[in-house]
């Protein structure tokens, strides 16, 4: 079972900042959140990671609450490229695991014009 | 930028035929991974490579088996290709970073049909 929950759809205009709700209420003190997404027949790809602190790179920015128990992902200018299936996920990748990768069902981000 | 490469898109192949997927990583990864992925089901991993012919099984390894001969070459084979196990497939990889660090990128997946 996902250990994650997000919304099931989001609507975005483009140009507008899209912000993805995440809520993490059984993440440990050793995982990371992680966002993916996930184009139609594509694999999927990375966007940014996170532990404690707020993150930005080139595609977004992580914004995760002091409990860690929710984190929102924030698209700053969406565009219609940016419509895929957005996955958050609480990652542990110490201690012996080589770290398994399980998504949730996401969330659809439909971009509109 | 991390490349991960698969070697087909799109594939279809008869019941019983035995089936090779190659998937090749450009960044020196020593972690690579292979996972299907169905709608309802989500991403179940099959099998993964820590090093050089090293191999794990991973959560639905039955009728795959894995080849890794070389760092960046990770092949996953079908010895007799099932309905079952028409599918996407999914192709990672990771490096044995500082923990935290071990982020899994993907290749751009095969789309398997057995007929």
């Amino acid at each position: 079972d996902a250990k994650t929950t997000q919304p099931p759809s989001m609507d975005c205009a483009e140009g507008r900042a899209a912000n993805l709700p995440c809520n993490h209420s059984t993440i440990s003190g050793n995982e990371y959140v992680y966002w993916y997404r996930q184009i139609h027949s594509q694999g999927p790809q990375y966007i940014i990671h996170g532990l404690k602190n707020n993150e930005t790179n080139e595609m977004a920015s992580l914004i995760i609450t002091e409990d860690r128990k929710s984190s929102t992902l924030i698209l700053p200018h969406a565009t219609l490229r940016d419509t895929a299936v957005y996955y958050c996920i609480d990652f542990n990748a110490g201690g012996t695991s080589y770290g398994k990768l399980t998504f949730g069902q996401g969330t659809i981000l439909t971009v509109h014009p | 930028d991390v490349k991960v490469t698969q070697s087909s898109r799109y594939l279809v192949k008869r019941t019983g035929e035995k089936v090779f997927l190659e998937c090749v990583q450009d960044m020196d990864h020593e972690n690579m991974f292979w996972y299907r992925q169905d709608p309802g089901l989500g991403l179940r991993l099959i099998y993964f490579s820590y090093d050089v012919k090293m191999k794990e099984k991973g959560d639905i390894p039955e009728g795959y088996s894995v080849s890794r001969e070389k760092k960046e070459r990770f092949s996953l084979i079908l010895e007799s290709a099932s309905t079952n196990q028409t599918s996407m497939y999914l192709c990672a990889s990771s490096s044995t970073a500082k923990t935290g660090y071990r982020t899994q990128y993907f290749g751009p997946g095969t789309r398997l049909l057995v007929l």
